[in-house]
């Protein structure tokens, strides 16, 4: 069974920087691309960016509006994604979730999600 | 970036009832779509990968239809449990972009 757990979520001002990270189990993490999504309060889902797996280059892409400031990384040792988020704006604010697809971009499977407050 | 149009927003129908969304891309995406449905404070969950299949140990009630442009998803006969809100997402173009959703509820 494929499980994605996120942790590092929290309160932070305008400005600030944090990091989630995502421990996956349950398909063969070496070989995933992985993706963050995000989700305002009372909105839609936005993708935020991807990482490919090293055998394809381990290449990021970025939506948008967090190119720049956020960065996405993976530890394959240890079964986990990472998202550092840095100047942080009110806009941010959401739940993140960490996701991964059995093909490619497909997007197949999420994790619980969890929410950065982004606040002064 | 690839603008997928969601329609209805909302959907109130009775339980047994047929229920169908359409979603629109705006541009080719082939059938690299997937449908997926969330209930409040839960992830997303897959119901339909690459257009029409159907994600396993989803219920048969669930289909999805469409290529290129135009794409369907239906509900066969409506039960209590499928109230959510869906939503499509093209994976064919960075960045993957998903439709605004459709609420539905139990009239």
């Amino acid at each position: 069974e494929v499980q994605m757990v996120e942790s590092g979520g929290g309160l932070v001002k305008p400005g600030g920087s944090l990091r989630l990270s995502c421990v996956a189990s349950g398909f063969t993490f070496t070989n995933a691309w992985l993706s963050w999504v995000r989700q305002g309060p009372g909105k839609g889902l936005e993708w935020v960016g991807r990482i490919k797996s090293k055998s394809e280059g381990g290449t990021t892409d970025y939506a948008a509006p967090v190119k720049g400031r956020f960065t996405i990384s993976r530890d394959d040792s240890k079964n986990t994604l990472y998202l550092q988020m840095n100047s942080l704006k009110t806009e941010d604010t959401a739940v993140y979730y960490c996701t991964t697809g059995r093909r490619g971009s497909r997007i197949d499977y999420w994790g619980q999600g969890i929410l950065v407050t982004v606040s002064s | 970036d690839i603008q997928m149009t969601q329609s209805p927003s909302s959907l109130s129908a009775s339980v047994g009832d047929r229920v169908t969304i359409t979603c629109q891309a705006s541009q080719d995406i082939n059938n690299f779509l997937n449908w997926y449905q969330q209930k409040p404070g839960k992830a997303p969950k897959l119901l339909i990968y690459d257009a029409s299949n159907l994600e396993t140990g989803v219920p048969s009630r669930f289909s999805g239809r469409g290529s290129g442009t135009d794409f369907t998803f239906t509900i066969s006969s409506l039960q209590p449990e499928d109230i959510a809100t869906y939503y499509c997402q093209q994976y064919d173009i960075l960045p993957p972009t998903f439709g605004q959703g459709t609420k539905l509820e139990i009239k």
